[in-house]
């Protein structure tokens, strides 16, 4: 049991090139996040996804897209990557709204730079 | 939308003393606050958390308290230990209905002194 993994750990790009990032959860949950972790912010949230087909903003969305075709997966694209997108990038999941747990379970973090 | 502060920023304790985190929230409706641990370079993970139907909980060292009135709540560390230092958040959301978000604190970088 895997839990929540994010690919890849480490990626540097530079300003307008763009990726994608995977985060895939085997626990069968509902609900999914991106999160941006910056130093003195705390994690803000980017976008998030309550089921598969479903996309929502978050807190900070500008220059970020997302999917979410499968259940299992919540890809987080940048199409134009900028300097002040440099940051640790975490995915979270959790059950549905049904479920008497709040908890979010986290992936172990993307570190991205851009030059 | 809920707003979230914590205090302090930063704490440094000697080995063995308590430590305290305090949070506030701005969003009366919010009835849940997990606290998560961050050790540097790790992922956060849950540490515990309490909902608005009690006001405190305790696991081992460590405990929170609730105060609905006021709108805050606080993590407390007993004993502390040298694998103790991490960054500590607090978090509050509403359960149920069509809120799935956690608005977290900005962290507190706990520091334990050997």
């Amino acid at each position: 049991n895997a839990g929540v993994t994010q690919t890849p750990k480490f990626r540097v790009l530079k300003t307008g090139q763009s990726m994608t990032l995977l985060c895939a959860q085997d626990m069968n949950h509902e609900y999914m996040y991106w999160y941006r972790q910056d130093p003195g912010m705390g994690l803000r949230l980017i976008h998030y996804s309550v089921g598969e087909g479903t996309t929502a903003k978050g807190e900070v969305p500008d220059g970020y897209n997302v999917s979410r075709l499968k259940k299992q997966n919540f890809l987080l694209g940048l199409e134009s990557a900028a300097p002040s997108q440099t940051s640790v990038y975490f995915c979270a999941s959790r059950h549905g709204q049904g479920s008497p747990k709040n908890i979010q379970y986290f992936g172990a973090g993307t570190r991205l730079s851009v030059l | 939308g809920e707003n979230v502060e914590q205090h302090p920023s930063t704490l440094s304790v000697q080995e063995g003393d308590s430590a305290v985190i305090k949070c506030t929230y701005s969003d009366s409706a919010s009835n849940y606050f997990p606290w998560y641990k961050q050790e540097l370079g790790k992922r956060p993970q849950l540490i515990i958390d309490i909902r608005s139907n009690v006001g405190e909980k305790k696991d081992q060292r460590i405990a929170v308290t609730l105060n609905k009135t006021a709108k805050h709540f606080s993590l407390h560390i007993t004993e502390t230990q040298p694998e103790d230092s991490a960054v500590y958040f607090c978090a509050a959301s509403r359960s149920g209905g069509s809120n799935y978000k956690l608005t977290f604190g900005k962290g507190t970088l706990l520091t334990v002194n050997p």
